[in-house]
């Protein structure tokens, strides 16, 4: 069964700096998407960035980029320039194709503090 | 605007009670979850249902049921079955499709369920 972990329970970064969070998935497929996932205090769940299996090329958005090793199974995203409000859980997800269903599997997420 | 919203924000349940909770997309998407989400772990899917007047079980569909009589609502019930109700529930929508915006699941606000 596939699987995601996030080895890092919590992570602290100082504000304007760059902080890496790890994710590792276990697959046997070939075509499968990935995405990170911020959710904040109020809880409500907000996609950061993601990235198609079949791309080399590693997605970035804005500040958020992310280091996608497929034969590792590694997929990390890395925040740039910190800002207080990057502060917040962070979810790796990968989805597969079961059926026809779009089932996304998360990690147990990091806690990410930004201190000022 | 479009979005997905949830209510209530919080509800309460008591033993031996059934309750409802509400999402609604106005996004025109055609898939629709229902995610649970515990403390110190990822969501995970409840059900999930890809057109209007089908749904399918997801990993942990004992003790909750749905419906999917129009396309912009997906409401869940939490029976009296499920022994353990108390958690976060999200609700998410996604487009149909191979691309990766149409794999992509935007979530709702969530709703927080507790027992008396």
């Amino acid at each position: 069964a596939q699987t995601v972990t996030q080895s890092q329970p919590e992570m602290s970064v100082q504000e304007a700096e760059t902080v890496t969070l790890s994710c590792t998935y276990d697959t046997s497929e070939s075509d499968y998407y990935l995405f990170w996932y911020k959710q904040p205090p109020s809880r409500q769940m907000i996609l950061v960035i993601r990235q198609e299996a079949y791309k080399q090329q590693n997605a970035t958005e804005n500040r958020f980029s992310v280091n996608f090793q497929k034969a590792a199974k590694s997929f990390s995203l890395k925040i740039s320039d910190s800002q207080l409000g990057d502060a917040a859980m962070y979810f790796c997800a990968y989805k597969y194709s079961w059926g026809a269903t779009n089932k996304l599997i998360f990690g147990t997420g990091t806690l990410l503090a930004v201190q000022p | 605007d479009g979005g997905i919203t949830q209510s209530p924000k919080y509800l309460f349940r008591k033993e031996g009670q059934n309750v409802t909770l509400s999402c609604e997309q106005n996004l025109n998407h055609d898939a629709m979850y229902w995610y649970r989400q515990d403390p110190g772990q990822g969501l995970r899917l409840i059900y999930y249902s890809q057109i209007v007047n089908d749904f399918q079980k997801g990993d942990i569909a004992e003790g909750y049921s749905v419906s999917r009589e129009k396309k912009e609502s997906f409401p869940l019930t939490v029976t009296s079955a499920q022994k353990n109700p108390t958690a976060f529930y999200l609700c998410a929508s996604s487009k149909a499709g191979g691309t990766s915006e149409q794999e992509t699941q935007y979530f709702g606000p969530g709703t927080r369920l507790l027992v008396l």
